[in-house]
């Protein structure tokens, strides 16, 4: 089973500063690695999918890259709205299963 | 415009059983893959269970297999995830989402809760 680690917990940045979050998988994904937003009440919204491309309507500000085992998103100026949780995620194949990081919680410093 | 409605959430006993479903518009539901996923109140997201558009594949997570089960209707557009034996552990919001490549999740629900409790 693949174990995903989020760093860090908590992440707080000034407007207009850039966030790093990390993820890394304890065996090596590939690039088969997403990242999702969670906002207060609402379902999660796909971001980034396959380690570094942008799913429709996700801002350019938003930007993953990695792969094998470490990942990161980078958030190059944070906007109050992209205050949210962020989860990564992957798939193994066998067995399939798909598992979820613990989640980074942005927040605006 | 896409839009997964799941219903059939609500408050059971422990070693209940209840029968949530997701009704798909805006997508060719019958050529997609979905999931259900679901998250405790206050916790993480966890991938329950995968099902392919013919059901000549069902996955399930560790945690619920052999208690639930994944099923579709196509000429409904509907996805179901009945869930037998159910436990406290059980209990939170529970999103479908399609299949995105086979490996992600690219439109989600707004959630159906299910409480467990006595």
């Amino acid at each position: 089973e693949i174990v995903l680690t989020q760093s860090p917990a908590t992440l707080s940045v000034s407007p207009g500063e850039r966030a790093i979050l990390s993820c890394r998988a304890s065996q090596n994904t590939g690039n088969n690695l997403a990242w999702y937003q969670q906002k207060p009440g609402q379902a999660p919204r796909l971001l980034i999918y396959f380690g570094s491309t942008r799913a429709t309507g996700t801002p350019a500000r938003f930007s993953g890259s990695g792969s094998g085992t470490e990942f990161t998103l980078t958030i190059s100026s944070l906007q109050s709205e992209d205050c949210a949780l962020y989860y990564c995620q992957q798939y193994h194949n066998w067995p399939p299963q798909f598992t979820f990081g613990p989640g980074t919680k942005v927040d605006i410093k | 415009q896409v839009q997964l409605v799941e219903s059939g959430g609500g408050v059971v006993q422990p070693g209940g059983s209840l029968r949530l479903s997701c009704v798909a518009t805006g997508i060719s539901f019958s050529t997609s893959a979905m999931h259900w996923v679901r998250q405790a109140p206050g916790k993480g997201l966890e991938w329950v269970a995968y099902i392919r558009p013919d059901e000549s594949d069902k996955f399930y997570a560790d945690s619920v297999r052999g208690r639930f089960t994944i099923s579709r209707d196509n000429s409904q557009n509907t996805l179901f995830l009945q869930m037998n034996s159910l436990r406290t552990e059980d209990a939170a919001v529970y999103y479908c989402a399609r299949d995105f490549w086979g490996f992600f999740f690219d439109y989600w629900g707004q959630g159906t809760l299910v409480t467990v409790s006595s």
